[in-house]
């Protein structure tokens, strides 16, 4: 069964940095874009990054370019974001979810179909 | 960027009615090349992340019930829920993932009257 397993939620003080991870299961996670997807308390959901399948192109959110980083570690199916000069408006809950894979020569992303359980970030002192 | 809007913010529905959402882009997202609408409809109930429903504007997910169906095309879109079931109770988002940023629509709360 596919799953996605999110870690590396916690509290953290305004200015601070935190590190999640996604560690992917019963796939073949190096075939398959991967995005980070956010929501915070009683709101909607915000797309925040993602990463083409070899880790080449990584694409940002406004809201967190130049504080967020995307990775990924094919060899440990696994995907980070790295989470520096933290706010209080980045509180939420931070899902990793799997874009299935687009044909060669169409829009670059498809619909994202398994989704991880997500991870709770909050920022406050 | 492409903004997502929904309509309406909320609805309550008696059991077994039908339930209807919009969605409106603010460009088109029909990809000409392969008539595709690149547009998605996910689930999301309480406490709960969110789950898939339709892809390509109208294809139903693999296991979602032949009740929730969508159309549209280019930047007008509709989600409808033929007949509700008590189970149907969430908030549904659309999401356009023709170009990037991939957004994603503000969200109805669907309840029972």
């Amino acid at each position: 069964e596919v799953q996605l397993v999110e870690s590396g939620g916690g509290l953290v003080q305004p200015g601070g940095s935190l590190k999640l991870s996604c560690t992917a299961y019963e796939f073949t996670f190096s075939k398959y874009w991967m995005n980070w997807v956010r929501q915070a308390p009683g709101k909607g959901l915000e797309w925040v990054a993602n990463i083409k399948q070899e880790g080449s192109e990584k694409y940002y959110a406004d809201s967190v370019k130049g504080r967020f980083t995307i990775s990924r570690d094919n060899a440990k199916s696994s995907l980070y974001l790295q989470m520096n000069s933290l706010r209080v408006e980045d509180t939420a809950i931070y899902y990793c979810a799997r874009a299935r894979t687009a044909a060669i020569g169409m829009p670059r992303i498809r619909e994202f179909d398994y989704w991880g359980q997500g991870a709770l970030v909050t920022v406050s002192s | 960027d492409i903004v997502m809007t929904q309509s309406p913010d909320s609805l309550a529905v008696s059991l077994g009615e039908r339930a209807t959402i919009t969605c409106e882009s603010s460009q088109s997202v029909l990809y000409s090349s392969n008539n595709k609408n690149y547009l998605a409809w996910y689930q999301q109930k309480p406490g709960q992340p969110p789950k898939l429903l339709i892809y390509w504007a109208s294809t139903r997910e693999s296991g979602v019930p032949d009740r929730f169906s969508g159309s549209g095309s280019g930047t007008d879109f509709t989600l409808t829920i033929s007949s509700l079931q008590a189970e149907d109770v969430a908030v549904y988002y659309c999401q356009q993932y023709y170009s990037t940023p991939p957004g994603f629509g503000p969200g109805t709360k669907v309840e029972i009257k």
